[in-house]
């Protein structure tokens, strides 16, 4: 399985601000997905991100809102932009398992709180 | 993170009993499942898998079981011990949306000395 690291582990912001957290992977990986749990929720898909193409996000949100880059097959970054309370939740990075089969593995999140 | 189960259901299980967790999913096309557990502050984590050819797979101390008739998938845990308390999520793939998972609602779980 792979290990997935990503950063911030928490954080708390101003409403307004942006905040980008970063997922590291330790191996390289076509695909990575960026998940939303909001307090008390399941996992909602936001994009999925492949190497050297933008991002394809979900209904319901947007690129101005949760940019993300890819630069390479073992790091992305997903950005919340001009945030609002509403924006708390943990945000989950994932990757494939090997072959490309349908198991994902988790980074283990990052809590932001918007004040 | 601290937020996850607030307001799941909660399944309350006596340490030693079996656990049965339910889910129902959505779409009779989706071609693969997997459970979730996710403690306090972590991730999810993969507990076992099944495609929709079978209708059992076993594991170390759990097992799923898929009935594609009424499109019901459940994990079952045996002789549950404290480190099983976590929120258990299903999820299921409908191809051809390739590794792109939809998340059931989740199960609190919790283990009672």
């Amino acid at each position: 399985s792979a290990v997935i690291s990503q950063k911030p582990s928490r954080d708390i912001c101003q409403r307004g601000t942006s905040l980008t957290i970063q997922c590291q992977v330790d191996s390289q990986v076509t695909m990575m997905f960026w998940y939303r749990q909001q307090p008390g929720q399941s996992l909602t898909l936001i994009a999925t991100a492949n190497q050297g193409s933008e991002a394809t996000y979900e209904s319901g949100f947007v690129i101005d809102k949760f940019p993300i880059s890819r630069p390479n097959l073992t790091f992305s970054t997903l950005t919340v932009s001009n945030m609002s309370p509403e924006d708390s939740s943990i945000y989950l990075c994932s990757v494939e398992g090997a072959r490309g089969n349908e198991k994902l593995f988790f980074g283990s999140g990052t809590q932001l709180s918007v004040l | 993170g601290e937020n996850v189960g607030l307001h799941l259901p909660t399944l309350s299980v006596q340490e030693g009993d079996n656990s049965i967790i339910n889910c129902a999913y959505s779409n009779s096309a989706s071609d693969y499942f997997i459970w979730y557990k996710q403690e306090s502050g972590k991730g999810p984590q993969f507990i076992i898998d099944i495609r929709s050819n079978m209708d059992k797979r076993q594991g170390q101390r759990v097992t799923v079981l898929l009935n594609k008739t009424v499109k019901h998938l459940s994990l079952q845990i045996a002789a549950t011990q404290p480190g099983d308390s976590a929120v258990y999520f299903c999820a299921e793939n409908l191809p051809p949306a390739g590794n792109k998972l939809t998340f059931g609602g989740g199960t609190r779980v919790l283990v009672k000395p």
